[in-house]
């Protein structure tokens, strides 16, 4: 199975900051991979997909970068919003897995 | 709008059945394979199963293999798993979810419903 592995595991960080996340597969999947965001007690919601593309509505202060196995994802100007934590996920071949998560936190 | 509205959770004792439903509204449901995902309490996300569009084809983690079963009824737009032997570490929420594609390869979650929790007793 193809193991996902986010770093780092948290970060703090204030509004108006950029952040990098980083997913390093354990094996090539292409760019099929795919980053979410969740606030507690919330359903996650797409933020990127395959690798670098933005979803409608998502703010363009998101980015993502990375082919093969290595991935990142840039938040820029920090929002309110933008805390919690954030999980990767390969869709490359079964069974899909997801990073263990970043948990983005408030400095 | 996509709607994804999960139901059958609940507080089960260990070793028993249960079955998730997942009723869908608000697109072509039967051009899309369908997923679950579960998160225990504190934990991270954990993919369990999916399902094609047409329903041929399933795919399930390791950690549910032989347990769990992912069916579907494109007439009534609805997702259905079927969950046996349930243990402790089955507790948690799960998660309806639309992958953009029908099949598994390449698809992501672009939408997802509120989720509906698996309390397991002993």
């Amino acid at each position: 199975d193809i193991q996902l592995t986010q770093s780092p595991s948290s970060l703090s960080a204030s509004l108006g900051d950029s952040v990098t996340f980083t997913c390093r597969s354990s094996e090539y999947i292409s760019s099929f991979l795919h980053w979410y965001h969740q606030t507690p007690g919330k359903v996650p919601k797409l933020v990127i997909y395959a690798a670098a593309n933005l979803p409608s509505g998502v703010p363009s202060r998101f980015s993502g970068s990375g082919f093969g196995t290595d991935f990142t994802l840039t938040i820029t100007s920090l929002q309110p919003e933008d805390f919690g934590a954030y999980y990767c996920q390969q869709s490359y071949s079964t069974p899909l897995t997801f990073g263990q998560g970043t948990r983005l936190d408030i400095k | 709008e996509v709607q994804l509205l999960e139901s059958g959770g609940g507080l089960v004792q260990s070793g028993g059945p249960l079955r998730l439903s997942c009723t869908a509204s608000g697109f072509n449901f039967e051009s899309y394979a369908m997923s679950w995902v579960r998160q225990a309490p504190g934990k991270g996300l954990e993919w369990v199963s999916i399902i094609t569009d047409s329903g041929g084809s399933t795919y399930y983690a390791d950690s549910v293999k032989g347990r769990f079963s992912i069916s579907r009824d494109n007439s009534k737009k609805r997702v259905y798993l079927q969950i046996n032997s349930l243990r402790g570490d089955d507790t948690a929420i799960y998660f309806c979810a639309k992958c953009d594609h029908s099949r598994p390869v390449a698809a992501y979650f672009d939408h997802w419903g509120q989720g509906t929790l698996i309390t397991v007793s002993s």
